[in-house]
């Protein structure tokens, strides 16, 4: 079984502070790995993409991969109450499926 | 550039009511997928379509078809709707690099 492990939170954060969301996986042959934002009612929305490991950083946004360690995260700097949505961790080994984390879910306080 | 688009955005049947959930894409993606999303499951891949003129199961393929009716369009299709089937159903367009694009979604409630 595939498996990709997320906190389910809420991760409760203050606007400004740097938020950390964290996703661990069970395939080693893993090899792409993503992270998508979804707003309740709405649609994922994909915000970062990395391949390899050390970090990939993209605006306020920086992901983080251990492929030695099974573990993906991603900051958020200078967080903002727009930032306020559930966080999807999602894994393919470039076969066909996505598998998907259930989500952390983010809150950012004013 | 549209991007995803599902219709409709609602809908609302009966048991055993047929319908049909449309979705196209004009990214000229090769791969086009449908999820369904449960509160506490997750998105659930029902079926996939690695190109134009092939389908395959997801995880969860039962009570469902699907037709890829040429690169852009990818449609799913309830027979027999059931209240189990109550969720929101998600089209996905997947890049060359598997990053996967959504569609807004559609809400169906089977009562």
């Amino acid at each position: 079984q595939k498996e990709v492990e997320q906190n389910s939170g809420p991760l409760s954060v203050p606007e400004g502070a740097i938020a950390s969301l964290n996703c661990t996986y069970s395939d080693r042959v893993s090899q792409s790995f993503f992270w998508y934002r979804q707003y309740s009612g709405k649609s994922p929305e994909l915000i970062m993409s990395i391949y390899s490991n050390g970090d990939k950083e993209d605006g306020r946004f920086t992901a983080q991969l251990n492929k030695a360690s099974q573990y993906v995260s991603l900051l958020i700097r200078d967080s903002q109450p727009s930032d306020s949505a559930t966080y999807l961790c999602a894994v393919s080994n470039s076969g066909y499926a996505l598998n998907f984390g259930k989500g952390t879910s983010l809150l950012v306080t004013p | 550039n549209a991007g995803v688009t599902q219709t409709p955005k609602f809908q609302v049947l009966k048991t055993g009511q047929s319908m049909t959930l449309q979705c196209a894409q004009d990214m000229n993606h090769n791969s086009m997928y449908w999820y369904r999303q449960d509160p506490g499951m997750g998105l659930r891949l029902i079926y996939y379509s690695a190109s134009e003129g092939t389908t395959d199961k997801g995880e969860v393929p039962n009570g469902y078809n699907v037709s890829r009716l040429n690169k852009r369009e990818f449609s799913l299709r309830l027979e027999s709707a059931a209240p189990s089937q109550t969720s929101v159903y998600f089209c996905a367009s997947v890049s060359g690099s598997s990053e996967q694009y959504f569609g807004p979604g559609t809400r169906l409630t089977v009562t």
